[in-house]
């Protein structure tokens, strides 16, 4: 199992431009989420999904759009990237109730 | 809403010694706890994953305790090596929702 996987590893946009942030598992995992990491705030939620087709907000849901439409992939897009996006964004999976795990990471700069 | 605490925010300590790390946090009605470790500039490794029912949850020289009632969780670290070197994150999830929510994490240095 590759476990949860994210491209690309590192990203540089110019603020206006729209990109979209893969992540892909594959342990037929129902619940997966987006969250973005900054210094000094911690890990936050952005967007989730508990299964194909179904999909809701977390806590920073602003300028991100998603969809499910297979188990596998959780995509992430950024319409128009501001400053306020730079960060390092993360993937996770889980089914259930049970243990989340975490993909590597996207590092994000908008200039 | 659920508010997570880490105390302390850092520590470094000589190899070998034990450690405990504190997790607190507001609201009892969780469904599990889930420890994760994260090496700078990666992403976040599990740990440990101690459901509510349980009072302890053991993987090598780590141990993790909950006391869901009165909201507190340690990571107990055995004979601490330099590779243990990391972020520690707590991170509980709710009840009735899939989110986990994490505090700022613990930054732990084990000098040789």
């Amino acid at each position: 199992n590759a476990g949860v996987t994210q491209t690309p590893k590192f990203q540089v946009l110019k603020t206006g431009q729209s990109m979209t942030l893969q992540c892909a598992q594959d342990m037929n995992h129902e619940y997966m989420s987006w969250y973005r990491q900054d210094p000094g705030m911690g890990l936050r939620l952005i967007h989730y999904s508990v299964g194909a087709g179904i999909t809701d907000q977390g806590e920073v849901p602003n300028g991100y759009n998603v969809s499910r439409s297979t188990t596998e992939d959780f995509p992430l897009r950024l319409l128009s990237a501001a400053p306020s996006q730079t960060s390092v964004y993360f993937c996770a999976s889980s089914d259930t109730y049970n243990e989340q795990f975490f993909g590597p990471g996207t590092r994000l700069t908008v200039l | 809403k659920q508010e997570v605490t880490q105390i302390p925010a850092a520590l470094s300590v000589p190899e070998g010694e034990n450690l405990v790390l504190n997790c607190s946090f507001t609201d009892s009605a969780i469904y599990n706890l889930q420890w994760f470790r994260q090496d700078p500039g990666k992403g976040l490794t599990s740990l440990l994953l101690i459901q509510s029912s349980q009072r302890e949850q053991t993987s090598g020289r780590l141990n993790a305790s909950l006391d869901k009632s009165s909201g507190r969780s340690t990571l107990y670290i055995a004979a601490s090596q330099p590779g243990d070197s990391a972020t520690y994150l707590c991170a509980p999830r709710g009840d009735s929702s899939y989110k986990l929510i994490f505090g700022s994490g613990t930054r732990l240095l084990v000098r040789p």
